[in-house]
């Protein structure tokens, strides 16, 4: 079964410094790998994505993921957070075979002025 | 890109009353659609798996009477909370997965119960 593990509930740096959000995943076959952002109230909208190809994964407002096979990870970065990034940051996986997401459990990200 | 549209955004209603709640594809056509509920500070839980022109798939636990879901059409799927009660009340939100790999998302439903 394919699973997803986000290990901070919250993360919380300062403006203007590097940011890392954790996910490591369990899939059975190749993984798809997705991160998304929800602000409140809103539904989830795509921020990148790993399917094959070049470890590093660039994708929306200057965010990246690297894709480490030998730790099961996908940790999302940024290099200089913005006070505006601050929102629920959800790490999702999809077995090959299947269209079906499953998600993390969603890491807060506060970032302070 | 593509758009996932779901409508209302916010709803209140009445214990015992029923509830629909539409996602729409506007820009592509969506053989398959998933709803999702969403308990506050909480991941997203798969409910059920739309599909057009057949029944829905339910997943473990989730009452099929309760959450009724209807796909007529390539671009429409309902869900249908049946008389609600105030435990019902939650985010609920549809996605639909894209002509890439990535699902597309609506913009949520928040359902108050009272």
């Amino acid at each position: 079964a394919q699973s997803v593990a986000q290990p901070e509930d919250q993360v919380n740096v300062a403006e203007g410094n590097p940011l890392t959000v954790k996910c490591t995943y369990s899939v059975s076959g190749n993984p798809y790998l997705f991160w998304y952002v929800q602000y409140p109230n809103r539904g989830l909208q795509f921020l990148l994505k790993y399917i094959t190809g070049d470890n590093l994964v660039k994708g929306s407002y200057g965010f990246e993921a690297e894709f480490n096979k030998s730790q099961t990870s996908f940790h999302l970065k940024k290099p200089s957070a913005l006070v505006s990034d601050s929102a629920l940051y959800f790490c999702a996986v999809r077995d090959t075979g299947f269209q079906k997401l499953v998600f993390g459990t969603g890491t807060r990200l506060l970032v302070s002025p | 890109g593509a758009v996932v549209s779901q409508h209302p955004s916010r709803v209140i209603c009445k214990s015992g009353t029923s509830v629909k709640i539409e996602c729409r594809s506007l820009d592509f056509q969506a053989t398959t659609m998933f709803w999702y509920r969403q308990f506050p500070k909480q991941s997203l839980m798969l409910m059920a798996t739309s599909n057009e022109g057949s029944k829905a798939t339910y997943e473990q636990g989730v009452e099929k009477d309760k959450f009724l879901i209807n796909h007529a059409s390539l671009t429409l799927s309902t869900l249908t909370v049946t008389s609600a009660h105030p435990e019902d009340s939650s985010f609920y939100i549809c996605s639909a997965p894209g002509q890439g790999s990535e699902a597309f998302f609506g913009q949520g439903t928040r359902l108050t119960v009272v």
